[in-house]
């Protein structure tokens, strides 16, 4: 079976363009995340479905960072008038969503704000 | 904000030695969990500890886990030129996986 899909795999982004990252979990896994990963770091949770339900945004850096998974498979990140400071690593992760299930990851969106 | 903390921040070994890093952690958790990250890539699963165990064991991984300490360690033996990579623990309270920040890993042939 395929992994998490994740596209763009590169977007470059004039400041203040809106953007969009797509993307496709397994199937069948309940949750899903999104990550922030800036060069040389960790990656620092944005937020958290489960089936189409957003449960935890708390992650999210600004109301400029929108997140949607509609029918509680693919979900897309939507990062309005993007700043440079959104440069990053956008990675996406999937679970069965049981307890003690691993994450699978996406091998990410790299998002450069010029 | 990370959760925890790996040490060291980067380690650099002869092949065929073994690897030690370390992960600190600050709130009580459900599991830990250590990932792989290759350069340009996503982050790999290699091994979950429970909370309420202390040593786990996986082909050449070590892990293991005090809760009293809130430190975990993930020992690789027998290092290949391969296993060179950002090496990463995630705790787990309820759903949300909070990363660290990392240890990277150089093995030289």
């Amino acid at each position: 079976g395929a992994g998490v899909s994740q596209s763009p795999r590169y977007k470059v982004a004039k400041r203040g363009q809106d953007v969009a990252l797509r993307c496709d979990p397994i199937s069948g896994h309940v949750s899903l995340f999104w990550y922030q990963q800036a060069l040389g770091q960790g990656p620092e949770f944005l937020t958290y479905f489960q089936n189409e339900a957003q449960l935890d945004k708390s992650g999210l850096p600004s109301d400029r960072f929108f997140a949607e998974r509609p029918e509680g498979s693919v979900s897309t990140l939507k990062i309005q008038r993007t700043q440079q400071e959104d440069s990053a690593v956008y990675l996406c992760a999937s679970s069965l969503g049981t307890n003690n299930s691993p994450l699978h990851f996406g091998n990410g969106t790299r998002l450069t704000v010029t | 904000s990370q959760q925890g903390e790996e040490d060291p921040q980067a380690l650099s070994i002869q092949e065929g030695e073994n690897a030690t890093m370390n992960c600190s952690y600050k709130t009580s958790i459900n599991n830990l969990q250590w990932y792989r990250q290759n350069s340009g890539r996503g982050l790999v699963h290699l091994i979950l500890i429970r909370s309420n165990e202390r040593e786990k064991h996986s082909g050449r991984l070590r892990v293991t886990l005090d809760t009293s300490k809130k430190s975990s360690s993930l020992l690789i033996t027998a290092s290949r030129a391969a296993d060179t990579a950002s090496y990463f623990c995630a705790t787990s309270g309820t759903y949300k996986y909070i990363f660290g920040t990392g240890t990277r890993l150089k093995v030289l042939a």
